[in-house]
């Protein structure tokens, strides 16, 4: 049973630059979130979907920010324009839709994204 | 809205202690809670949840918490702490689409 995978684990670049994280999913699980993570903060909700659609973008999900899921499996984030205000742990789960939302979130290790 | 509040950023404590997390939220509307952990450069697990029924649960290794419908909190709490122990702490509540709202975490670190 694998859990959710997240690739890079950690991303240096320079402030301009784009950047993608990819995300998957536990196999079966339809819907995937994204969350950011900033030091000594709790994770904060960016986006939601169930399968392939796209149903929920946080106000934190500036123009810069873009996510796919496009065959409703894994899913991209993709950061354009890079700010070092994006510095943070950017974090993947899922879980199933069966369930309703007592439904257990499983979340990947995450990937770290350092702008200088 | 909803909201989560944990009370504390950090919680020193010596090994063999007791300890509690407090966690309180507020939401005009029923609520699952949940406490995840998270370790050094890792993501977050979940350590227990409460959906309904019993209000207190128990997680596999020996924390407990307490639904506290009245006072709206869901304290997290361990009889006697390891070292192992050692990590940040997140309460979450349970909103739309099974979305999570997470508290600012707390920091528990275990003294020898």
């Amino acid at each position: 049973d694998t859990g959710v995978s997240q690739d890079p684990r950690h991303k240096i670049t320079k402030r301009g630059q784009n950047v993608t994280f990819r995300c998957d999913p536990i196999s079966e699980h339809n819907r995937l979130y994204w969350y950011r993570q900033t030091l000594g903060q709790g994770p904060e909700f960016l986006t939601y979907f169930q399968n392939e659609a796209q149903l929920e973008k946080s106000r934190l999900l500036s123009d810069r920010f873009s996510a796919e899921r496009p065959k409703g499996s894994f899913s991209t984030l993709e950061i354009q324009r890079t700010e070092q205000g994006d510095s943070a742990m950017y974090l993947c789960a899922s879980s199933p839709s069966v369930g309703g939302s007592g439904n257990t979130i499983y979340f990947g290790e995450g990937s770290w994204l350092t702008v200088v | 809205a909803q909201s989560v509040t944990q009370l504390d950023s950090q919680v020193p404590v010596f090994e063999e202690a007791p300890v509690e997390l407090r966690c309180n939220y507020s939401s005009s509307v029923s609520v699952y809670l949940f406490w995840y952990v998270q370790y050094p450069n890792q993501g977050l697990q979940l350590l227990l949840k409460y959906l309904s029924g019993s209000t207190l649960v128990e997680s596999i290794n020996g924390f407990e918490a307490e639904f506290n419908k009245s006072q709206t909190s869901f304290h997290l709490r361990k009889p006697s702490v390891h070292i192992s122990d050692t990590a940040e702490y997140f309460c979450a509540a349970s909103g739309g689409y099974n979305k999570l709202i997470f508290g600012a975490g707390t920091r528990l670190a275990v003294h020898p």
